[in-house]
Parts: C-alpha cells; sequence; structure tokens
C-alpha cells in the first residue's frame, strides 16, 4: 500500500527545475504533499483529489492522473528554500483512512 | 495561528521503561494520529483515533502501545516497555476531517537506551 516515489534524491541548482513522481499500485482516492525540513515537522503543501485534477501553489504545482494512479510534484525556478524532503501521503478511500506516506524525495538546491 | 504542540520534545530512557507522549491537538480537530519516524527514514503510521476511539492501528501498533485522550484536550501515546527499535521521532498530527490537511506537531525524539 505504500505509495513509491521517484527519484530518491535529486540536487538542483537555483533556478532549475524538478519533478518528482508518487505511484501506487492501487486506486487512490487522494494524494497530499508535504515538505519536511531537518530537524522539523511535516508541512503540507498541497492535496489532491480523484478526478486527475491539478493544483498550483505558487512556483509548485501537481497533477493527479488517475488511470495511472501516479501523482507528480513540480518545482519550477527552485529556490534556496525548497530544499528539504518531500513526502507524498496517499488515501485509497474517502472514509477515515490515514495517509501512508511514501519514503520520500530529499530535494538540495544549491546556490 | 494554532498549531499542534507537543511534549516533551525530547526524551531518553532506558529499555523497558515506559515512555508517555503527550500532544494537544489544534481545537476544532476531530481526528488525531500518531506517526513516527526513524532517523532519516519515511513517516509511518502508528494509530488514529477519532470519537474517543481508535479508529485504525498500523503493525507497529502492537500491545506495548496504547493511546488516549483523557481530558478533551490532550493526546497521549503510552509505550509501556520500550525497546531500542523504538527509537524514533513520534509526531502528532490532527484535522478536522478525514479528506483533509494533516497539522503535524514538531515531534517527540524518543531515545532508548
Amino acid at each position: 500500500q505504500q505509495p513509491v516515489q521517484s527519484p530518491q534524491a535529486v540536487i538542483l541548482r537555483e533556478g532549475e527545475d524538478a519533478v518528482i513522481n508518487c505511484s501506487s499500485s492501487k486506486a487512490l482516492y487522494s494524494v497530499h504533499w508535504y515538505r519536511q525540513k531537518h530537524g522539523e515537522a511535516p508541512v503540507f503543501l498541497m492535496i489532491l483529489l480523484k478526478g486527475g485534477e491539478q493544483k498550483g501553489h505558487e512556483k509548485i504545482s501537481a497533477s493527479f492522473n488517475e488511470k495511472k494512479q501516479q501523482s507528480s510534484l513540480y518545482l519550477t525556478a527552485s529556490q534556496l528554500s525548497y530544499s528539504g524532503t518531500y513526502f507524498c501521503g496517499t488515501a485509497l478511500n474517502s472514509g477515515n483512512t490515514p495517509l501512508v506516506f511514501g519514503k520520500g524525495t530529499r530535494l538540495s538546491v544549491i546556490a | 495561528e494554532p498549531e499542534v504542540t507537543q511534549t516533551p520534545s525530547h526524551q531518553v530512557t532506558q529499555m523497558g521503561q515506559e515512555v508517555i507522549l503527550r500532544c494537544v491537538p489544534i481545537s476544532n480537530h476531530l481526528y488525531f494520529y500518531w506517526y513516527r519516524q526513524i532517523l532519516g527514514q519515511k513517516v509511518e503510521f502508528l494509530v488514529s483515533f477519532y470519537n474517543n476511539e481508535i479508529s485504525e492501528k498500523s503493525e507497529i501498533f502492537d500491545d506495548q502501545f496504547s493511546v488516549e485522550r483523557p481530558d478533551g484536550s490532550n493526546f497521549t501515546l503510552k509505550i509501556r516497555s520500550t525497546k531500542l527499535e523504538d527509537s524514533a521521532m513520534y509526531f502528532c498530527a490532527s484535522r478536522t476531517d478525514y479528506t483533509g490537511e494533516l497539522f503535524f506537531g514538531e515531534g517527540s525524539r524518543l531515545t532508548v537506551l
């Protein structure tokens, strides 16, 4: 049930773009994206619900492909503050099911 | 801005000792969770709690673990007899409804010696 994230790690220079993928072998109801900086709690970025939607959050956006059961997080024109570990959390249905998180993608943005 | 608060921020304990980790969820939230994160690894679900009872628990949440909401505000995680492998960061999280954003606390780092 654990979603699979790729890549495991990525290093970017400021201003470069990145894509982080999250895929599931099971049909998903929702995908949540969180960012965690070292030694801190995960912080919510966005939720995507079944229906193949796409959302944006400043220069960070995401899509959810229901047919592929895959979500992608797009980081454009990366800033130093984007550094951290990005986790996707998935829910299989609309009921009170807990989020199951992937192993995370460590993003490092360098000057 | 309302936040989830956790205490203690760090606890060191001897193997076999009991530990209680405390959380105060955001006041209008109804769904509560404990997750743990072993250093450098993923965030793992332990247990969810709604309407004063456990909704779901993972395989990690064995008989050594228990949760309760004793007074309508605090949400506690108890580990009865700690093991070395219980060393981790424990996060409490809450949300208003079961489809919404999870708000995480800053975590309680547990070190078992």
